[in-house]
């Protein structure tokens, strides 16, 4: 079975930084990009930032970017996303989802799979 | 990163036909082939049910059907049942990242 894992959400005061990690199985994690994609609940959904595949290709949202670092690692099978400089807009439900196509160069909204979300309250 | 414009909501009867409109410019659906749509139901993570414009994923029912005409792809679901009351998301390719609408509350009668 296809899975998504998603994990280190938590309270945190603003300017700070947290790591989610995002740990999948069922399927190849070497051959496919991944992307984090958060909702604020009751809200729509916003792509945050995404890596392809062999890590070729990684890009972020304006709202992000300069703060958030996403990586992956084949080892471990797992995803992250390192969000320094908190600010409360960051608050949401972060998911990790898997891209449906086999090794493209291009990080397409093609989101097949998706985690439950892990929370992120950023507050003082 | 301008959010593509969806209505608010729609509604339908239970047996019709509804169809939600998502609009985009030329920097997104205007330009690429590349829109997607989310089905969302309360608590749940969205799940995937049209990509390239038209396609529908595995498993996913003939009842939703997706095109683009210009700015605006539309996704439509005909026959309409209980179980699709939800959010329904699109999504495009911007060159470089992606952009979603901002979700339609699809209510059935």
């Amino acid at each position: 079975e296809v899975q998504l894992v998603e994990s280190g959400g938590g309270l945190v005061q603003p300017g700070r930084s947290l790591r989610l990690s995002c740990s999948v199985s069922g399927f190849n994690f070497d051959d496919y990009a991944m992307h984090w994609v958060r909702q604020v609940p009751g809200k729509g959904l916003e792509w945050v930032s995404g890596i392809t595949w062999n890590s070729g290709t990684i890009d972020y949202a304006d709202s992000v970017k300069g703060r958030f670092t996403v990586s992956r690692d084949t080892a471990k099978n797992s995803l992250y996303l390192q969000m320094n400089s908190l600010r409360a807009e960051d608050t949401a439900l972060y998911y990790c989802a898997k891209d449906m196509r086999v090794m493209w160069e291009l990080l397409l909204p093609v989101f097949d799979v998706w985690g439950q979300g892990t929370m992120v309250t950023v507050s003082s | 990163q301008s959010a593509l414009t969806q209505p608010a909501s729609v509604s339908g009867s239970l047996g019709q036909s509804i169809t939600i409109s998502c609009t985009g410019t030329s920097s997104d659906l205007g330009t690429y082939n590349y829109v997607s749509w989310y089905q969302q139901h309360p608590g749940k993570a969205p799940k995937l049910m049209i990509y390239d414009v038209s396609n529908r994923p595995s498993g996913v029912s003939n009842r939703f059907s997706g095109s683009k005409s210009g700015h605006t792809a539309s996704l439509t679901i005909s026959g309409l049942q209980a179980e699709d009351e939800a959010d329904y998301y699109c999504s495009s390719y911007a060159s470089r990242f992606s952009v979603f609408g901002g979700g339609t509350r699809l209510t059935v009668l």
